[in-house]
């Protein structure tokens, strides 16, 4: 049991590139969050997707795509990638809102944009 | 939307002794507070979590405390061991929906 997986664990990208950074669990959840972490700012919300077939913005969406492709996969693409978005990216399920069941995490994508 | 505050962002304890990490929110709608320990290099993980309808639980070395009034809650830890030393992080959620987080406590347990 894998729980949450994210591909790659790192990334190195130039100013304009792009990239899609790929999440899957296999706890059969419903739920699945995109998080960046920066320093001394925690852990902010990109895009959420409560169930399969939906995508939300979260507080910190410019910049991302979301695609749910099926119900284990959630991925997040950036178009084009600035100095800014160098963060750890976190993927994230839960077994359902509205169930205050909590969030599991995968270990991250360490992204840096040059 | 909500707004979660954490304190201190550090914290060196000796082991043995407790570390208490206190956070704040701002939405009274708010009615899960889950707490994550995050190790070098890893995800948050789950250590413990509360609901609106308690006022206190506990696992072992690990307690949580919520004041709903004051829109507070807290994390105990008790007999510190040097393999609680990582970054601890609350969080708050409206019935599991979007989840708002503390910044971070990094906890340091000094053999």
């Amino acid at each position: 049991n894998a729980g949450v997986t994210q591909t790659p664990k790192f990334q190195v990208l130039k100013t304009g590139q792009s990239m899609t950074l790929q999440c899957a669990q296999d706890m059969n959840h419903n739920s699945m969050y995109w998080y960046r972490q920066d320093p001394g700012m925690g852990l902010r919300l990109i895009y959420y997707s409560a169930s399969e077939g939906t995508t939300d913005k979260g507080e910190v969406p410019n910049g991302y795509n979301v695609s749910r492709l099926n119900k284990r996969e959630f991925s997040l693409r950036l178009e084009s990638a600035a100095p800014s978005q160098t963060s750890v990216y976190f993927c994230a399920s839960s077994e359902s809102g509205g169930l205050n069941s909590p969030l599991h995490f995968g270990n991250g994508t360490r992204l840096t944009v040059t | 939307g909500e707004n979660v505050e954490q304190h201190p962002s550090t914290l060196s304890v000796q082991e043995g002794d407790s570390a208490v990490i206190k956070c704040t929110y701002s939405d009274s709608a708010s009615n899960y507070f889950p707490w994550y320990k995050q190790e070098l290099g890893k995800g948050p993980q789950l250590i413990i979590d509360i609901r609106s309808n308690v006022g206190e639980k506990k696992d072992q070395r690990i307690a949580v405390t919520l004041n709903k009034t004051a829109k507070h809650f807290s994390l105990h830890i008790t007999e510190t061991q040097p393999e609680d030393s990582a970054v601890y992080f609350c969080a708050a959620s409206i019935m599991g929906n979007q989840f708002y987080f503390g910044t971070g406590t990094s906890l340091t347990v000094i053999p």
